[in-house]
């Protein structure tokens, strides 16, 4: 069984670029969630896709967006990228569905993004 | 409108010594209680949780944790601490049912001193 794989490991991009990051979910997992963890900080709940629709969005803009696929691979899309952006972008895979009461994320190793 | 506090940015111990890492949460409904730990330049791995029932929690790695409602506290413990604990920890809460989010603590550092 894989566990939860982020790509790529780091990212350098300058304000105003767009920039993607990808995500592969534990094997058996429909559910993803991305989270931005800034220096110093504890991770900050971005949105969760569950069976490709949103299913739940955190206090971010709307150039923040993203996708799942029928693998439940996904994707975190960025526009117009800011400084303040540059952080730890952890994606976290799990079972999902409203059925399951005992649900626990299961988080990958993060991509870094550095703005400038 | 959930929330964690984590008291203690920074904790240090002594090899051998307890662990004790603080979290209290705010929750409006019955919680479900995490314990995450992040090890430099890492993802978060799952400790512990607490969902329902007995409310001393074991997990990987000697970690212990208690649920306290009357306190609404989820202090995580450890005995002895090694030095391969040092990392940091953070406590999170994700409501009961459909809330799906987890909300965390802004982390405990800890470390462990030879």
């Amino acid at each position: 069984e894989t566990g939860v794989t982020q790509s790529p490991t780091h990212l350098i991009k300058t304000r105003g670029q767009q920039v993607t990051l990808r995500c592969s979910s534990q094997s058996g997992h429909n559910t993803v969630s991305w989270y931005q963890q800034a220096l110093g900080q504890g991770p900050q709940f971005i949105f969760q896709y569950y069976r490709e629709e949103e299913n739940g969005r955190g206090n971010f803009p709307p150039r923040f967006s993203g996708l799942q696929f029928p693998n439940y691979s996904s994707e975190l899309n960025v526009n117009a990228l800011e400084l303040d952006d540059s952080a730890l972008y952890l994606c976290a895979s799990s079972l999902g569905g409203l059925a399951v009461r005992t649900d626990t994320q299961y988080f990958g190793p993060g991509t870094r993004l550095t703005v400038l | 409108a959930q929330s964690v506090t984590q008291l203690g940015s920074h904790v240090s111990v002594s090899e051998g010594a307890l662990v004790l890492l603080r979290c209290n949460y705010s929750s409006s409904v019955p919680p479900y209680l995490f314990w995450y730990v992040q090890y430099p330049n890492q993802g978060l791995q799952l400790l512990l949780k607490y969902t329902t029932g007995a409310t001393l929690v074991k997990g990987i790695n000697g970690f212990e944790a208690e649920f306290k409602k009357s306190e609404t506290s989820f202090h995580l413990t450890k005995p002895p601490a090694h030095m391969s604990d040092a990392a940091e920890y953070f406590c999170a809460v994700r409501s009961g049912g459909s809330n799906y989010k987890l909300t965390f603590g802004k982390g405990t550092l800890l470390t462990v001193n030879p």
